[in-house]
């Protein structure tokens, strides 16, 4: 198994649907990330969980909702959104809990989300 | 937020020769992390540089951390096609320690 998995690896969905982005990981981490990848812009950090518990939400809109059920899944549900919304989603993890260490970052390959 | 600039944003050479990117900003970060992202994966670590003036190698790629931690530097000697990719760098914000990633620079390598 790879470390960081992420399904769907590509997600074409118009702006009225509902989806769901899956990120698992398979090392033993203890904080989970949501990153957007942009054409032309740096990485955009948009949600940190820390053992389970969200730490940090940098101003995303509403229309992405994340989930973290347990250590080891990490959730971004899609609604209502935008075509600019269309980017490479990139969940990563790493080993640290305090989130004043962040350390090295495991990505996964990423879900290309395209909005029409 | 502090802001990393790379530079060129895009680099297309022959296979064989020698190339340097960039990594700079006008604040200090205690450490800066390059990372390389291939076509359709993930970003993957590939060094960590800490100490102001510090030289890391990893085979022919040689990094430098500037004497002032405000800058940092790639060196990758007789490139290869697999050196093709996205490559980042990346240092954590004074204060929050969250990373802020660069504008990355686009590396293709012509076989």
């Amino acid at each position: 198994e790879t470390g960081v998995t992420q399904t769907p690896r590509h997600l074409v969905m118009g702006m009225t649907n509902k989806k769901s982005l899956k990120c698992e990981q398979h090392l033993g981490h203890n904080a989970m990330y949501w990153y957007k990848q942009s054409a032309k812009k740096p990485l955009e950090l948009m949600f940190v969980y820390s053992l389970e518990e969200r730490v940090e939400n940098n101003s995303v809109p509403s229309r992405f909702s994340p989930e973290c059920p347990n250590s080891s899944h990490l959730f971004l549900h899609l609604h209502t959104l935008q075509p600019e919304d269309s980017a490479l989603y990139l969940c990563a993890s790493s080993p640290f809990s305090d989130l004043m260490n962040t350390g090295e970052l495991f990505f996964g390959e990423g879900s290309r989300l395209t909005v029409l | 937020t502090q802001l990393l600039e790379q530079s060129p944003q895009f680099l297309s050479i022959q296979e064989g020769e020698n190339l340097t990117v960039y990594c700079n900003s006008s604040s200090v970060f205690s450490s800066l992390q390059w990372y390389r992202q291939e076509p359709g994966e993930g970003p993957v670590l590939l060094v960590t540089v800490v100490t102001g003036g510090e030289v890391k190698k990893l085979k022919r790629l040689t990094f430098q951390f500037g004497d002032a931690r405000k800058d940092s530097s790639l060196h990758i000697t007789a490139a290869q096609p697999g050196d093709t990719g996205l490559y980042l760098c990346a240092g954590p914000n004074f204060g929050n320690e969250k990373l802020t990633f660069g504008t990355g620079t686009r590396l293709t390598i012509i076989p």
